[in-house]
């Protein structure tokens, strides 16, 4: 099992500031098959970036997918107030299929 | 549009037992994988099982090997999970996905529409 270990736990910003956020697996994913997710209270998780790399769609750019491997990045440019969320990764290419514990967003 | 509708859930006795659907519609269900995703109050997601989209190759969690049954319908365009044995631990709210694509037989992609949740409480 691909265990992923996302860091930190909470990220405590300011709007405007830059976002980095970690997700690293106990061993390298395969293609790479990385996905990053965001979650907001109540809401279901919204795909953000697939392929380690590609935004989905309808995604702005302040979002960026990085890595490959064992270690993938989540880079956030600028925050804006409605990305203060949730983050998680998840490796989809091999089973079973496995998501990071979270990295919360909060406003600092 | 693409629309993932979930039905069910609710309270079971430890040891019970329940079902829950997930009625899609705006895509042709039969040519993509569908995931069920759990996430216990306040914690994070957690995989559950995942149907190809000719179901032949059927995958579980641990958590849930031997308790859990993932299954389709294309003739109706959903989803299903039929959830037994249920534990403390199998409370949460349960989420179905679909996999973005199937390639070469595989479903191995992203997760790329959800359904609202479905609450499941297993509790005496």
């Amino acid at each position: 099992e691909i265990v992923l270990t996302q860091s930190p736990g909470t990220l405590s910003l300011s709007p405007g500031e830059r976002a980095t956020l970690s997700c690293r697996a106990s061993q390298s994913v395969s293609s790479p098959y990385l996905g990053w997710y965001q979650q907001k209270p109540g809401q279901p998780p919204r795909l953000l970036i697939f392929g380690a790399s590609h935004r989905a769609s309808g995604i702005p750019d302040r979002f960026g997918g990085s890595g490959s491997g064992t270690d993938f990045t989540l880079t956030i440019s600028r925050l804006e107030p409605e990305d203060f969320a949730v983050y998680y990764c998840q490796q989809y290419g091999s089973s079973p299929w496995t998501f990071g514990q979270g990295t919360k967003v909060e406003i600092k | 549009q693409v629309r993932l509708v979930q039905y069910g859930g609710g309270v079971v006795q430890p040891g019970g037992s329940l079902t829950l659907s997930c009625a899609t519609s705006g895509f042709t269900f039969s040519s993509y994988g569908m995931h069920w995703v759990r996430q216990a109050p306040g914690k994070g997601l957690e995989w559950v099982a995942v149907i190809f989209y000719d179901a032949n190759y059927r995958y579980y969690a641990d958590s849930v090997k031997g308790r859990f049954t993932i299954s389709r319908d294309d003739s109706s365009d959903t989803l299903f999970l039929e959830m037994n044995s249920l534990r403390a631990d199998d409370t949460g709210l349960y989420y179905c996905a679909r996999v973005a694509y199937c390639r070469g037989g595989a479903c191995y992609a992203e997760l790329d529409y959800w359904g609202q949740g479905s609450l499941v409480t297993v509790s005496s």
